[in-house]
Formats: C-alpha cells, sequence, structure tokens
C-alpha cells in the first residue's frame, strides 16, 4: 500500500531564509507526486505536480520540488520565503500506472518571521 | 463559479443523529474523493469514485458511512449515528482521469461537522 511521509512536522524560518520540506513515500512503481498548500482558514491548492519527464518541477510562487527515483523522494523547495508563505504544505502520491486514490502526509506546518 | 462546490459550510449534529454532505465537482471531471481532515493532520482518505463507481472505500471506514455518486455528477456522504468522534472537516476533490491525461485533484472548501 502506498503511504507518505513528511518528516518536519513545524517548521520556523525567518523571512529571506532558505527552505526545504522533506517527503518519502513508499510504492515501487510509477507514481505521480504533488505538493499542496492550505493558507489559514483557505482550501487545499496545489503547488506543484510531477506525473512524468524532467524531475526538477516548478510550480507557483518560486516553489520547486525535486524528483529522486532512487530516494522514493520529493522534497519541496524555495530559495527566499516570505512571511505570505505561511501555510501547511501536504506531500500527496498516487500510483501512475493503477490511477490509484491521492494519498496524503500528515502535513508541514510553515511559520515564517517577520 | 466553476469549482468543487460542498453543502453545507458548516454543520453542528447532536450525537445520534444522521448527517448527509453534498459535493459538486467539476463538471467535466470523472474522479471524486472524499477525504476527512482533523487538525493538525494530513487529508486522510475515505472513498473515491471513477464516475458512477465507487472504486475503494477505506478499510478504516466504519459501516455508519456510506457514499453515492448516483449519475457520476454529484455526490452524497452520510454519516449515520454520528459520534463525537466523527467531528471533522469532510473534504471533496475532483479531477479528471484520461488514459492520456491526468489531473490533480482540485479540493473544494469542505464541510466542518461538529457532532455535541
Amino acid at each position: 500500500a502506498q503511504s507518505v511521509s513528511q518528516h518536519n512536522h513545524h517548521v520556523i524560518l525567518s523571512e529571506a531564509a532558505s527552505l526545504e520540506l522533506g517527503c518519502n513515500y513508499s510504492y515501487g512503481g510509477t507514481v505521480n507526486l504533488f505538493w499542496y498548500v492550505q493558507y489559514p482558514g483557505q482550501h487545499l491548492q496545489l503547488l506543484l505536480k510531477y506525473f512524468s519527464g524532467d524531475p526538477l518541477v516548478k510550480g507557483i510562487k518560486g516553489f520547486e520540488a525535486e524528483f529522486i527515483k532512487s530516494k522514493f523522494s520529493f522534497n519541496l523547495r524555495k530559495p527566499s520565503v516570505q512571511w505570505s508563505d505561511t501555510a501547511e504544505y501536504f506531500c500527496a502520491v498516487n500510483a501512475g500506472e493503477r490511477d490509484d486514490k491521492i494519498i496524503f502526509g500528515k502535513g508541514t506546518r510553515l511559520h515564517i518571521l517577520p | 463559479d466553476t469549482g468543487v462546490s460542498q453543502d453545507p459550510r458548516h454543520k453542528i449534529t447532536k450525537r445520534g443523529q444522521n448527517v448527509t454532505f453534498r459535493c459538486d465537482p467539476i463538471s467535466e471531471h470523472n474522479r471524486l474523493y472524499w477525504y476527512r481532515q482533523t487538525l493538525g493532520q494530513g487529508p486522510e482518505f475515505l472513498t473515491y469514485f471513477q464516475n458512477e463507481a465507487q472504486l475503494e472505500k477505506s478499510r478504516l471506514l466504519s459501516d455508519r458511512f456510506s457514499a453515492e455518486r448516483p449519475k457520476g455528477s454529484f455526490s452524497t456522504l452520510e454519516i449515520q449515528r454520528t459520534e463525537q468522534g466523527d467531528s471533522a472537516m469532510y473534504l471533496c476533490a475532483s479531477s479528471l482521469v484520461l488514459r492520456a491525461l491526468n489531473t490533480e485533484a482540485f479540493f473544494g472548501q469542505g464541510t466542518r461537522l461538529t457532532v455535541v
């Protein structure tokens, strides 16, 4: 069965710091990978997605993620965070060849200090 | 608004009552998901549909929970004999899944259930 592990539950950074949030999944076959963001009081929104092709994926608001198949990882990065990036971030995966259900990690709460 | 729509946005019910939530997906989307989210946790998978067919229901889900998508468009989630532990945000999402094209899941605003 698929599962997703997010290593950092709560991250606090100052503005302009660099960000990397870890995500590992367990599934041996083809996967589709996602990062979603949930701003306070808002619904889940897609930051970026990987279906195939270039393993370095660029998303909205300056975020990017790199799919490393050998490490079963899909870490999220941003070189310089802003106060408005304060939110909860969720990594998600589904088994691509089976078009399976999407499974989410427990999330990382990011707090940016102004 | 052509996004995923959920109704109601909030529901307060007494323990033991039945509740039903509705989800209207994005019109051309053939896949529909239900998730449950509690504070500080990620969305927990409940069930999903491809058109009107229910593909899977979480094994962790009580028999008190049932979902339908009778015409392959809107879906309903019913919880019978609600318990305080059912209090959560219930999320609906939809996507388009075709042989040569998949989209990500688009989420609604959710229905917040409080069982008192």
